[in-house]
């Protein structure tokens, strides 16, 4: 019964292409974020987003985009991979002042 | 521009003895400061978190110290265990984010032999 759900687990695919991470969580939270942690192991905030507002790190390409269909769901989506995307992508979760939940990552690889 | 530095990228301890996890930071922007871990091929998991206006909190076998002054805090863990061994990361929450919105560090891997 996982709280934070990421699909999926590895993917691998061509430059150019265009991909999807999907994201889920059942922990009711407000507020879904994507993190990036690169070669050098840095986790970095991409986007936070809550029903009201969606907050970019202004270091994020906009190939990038995240999703929400509803509360529960975050996706992001990738256009035109580049070799430099390649990293873990972790999704997370949080109530208003709570503590952040991660889903279990995706490992993007582009070649 | 590193704003929380883990300038140990790894520990090794005896099962038993304390650990100690060391984070710097760059400035004073951080309301909250919250130490993860993370075991390979999994995400960070919450560990435990200091508020920037106390000095010490503790939960079970884990402490975290923030020194404000040396802009400086560490994460104890006593006594060690095997199952400890994983990653470290310490983060800090800028003024008015949310709980997920973290600033980390690099990570310290820590090993707890037997």
């Amino acid at each position: 019964d996982t709280a934070v759900s990421q699909t999926p687990k590895y993917l691998v695919t061509q430059m150019g292409n265009d991909k999807s991470i999907k994201c889920e969580q059942n922990l009711g939270h407000d507020t879904m974020y994507w993190y990036k942690q690169d070669s050098k192991k840095f986790l970095k905030i991409m986007f936070s987003y809550n029903n009201k507002e969606l907050i970019i790190n202004e270091t994020v390409p906009n190939r990038f985009s995240p999703k929400s269909p509803d509360k529960a769901h975050l996706n992001l989506h990738i256009n035109s991979l580049e070799l430099g995307d390649s990293a873990v992508y972790f999704c997370a979760s949080s109530q208003d002042r709570g503590k952040a939940f991660f889903g279990q990552g995706t490992r993007l690889t582009v070649v | 521009d590193q704003q929380v530095k883990q300038n140990s990228p790894s520990l090794s301890v005896q099962e038993g003895r304390i650990s100690i996890l060391n984070c710097d930071y760059t400035n004073s922007m951080f309301d909250y400061f919250l130490w993860y871990k993370k075991y390979p091929a999994e995400g960070p998991t919450f560990l435990i978190s200091i508020s920037s206006i106390k000095d010490k909190n503790e939960d079970g076998r884990f402490t975290v110290f923030l020194n404000k002054s040396a802009k400086h805090l560490s994460l104890h863990i006593v006594p060690s265990q095997p199952g400890d061994s994983a990653v470290y990361f310490c983060a800090g929450r800028p003024y008015g984010g949310s709980q997920g919105n973290l600033i980390f560090g690099k990570g310290t891997k820590l090993s707890v032999k037997p």
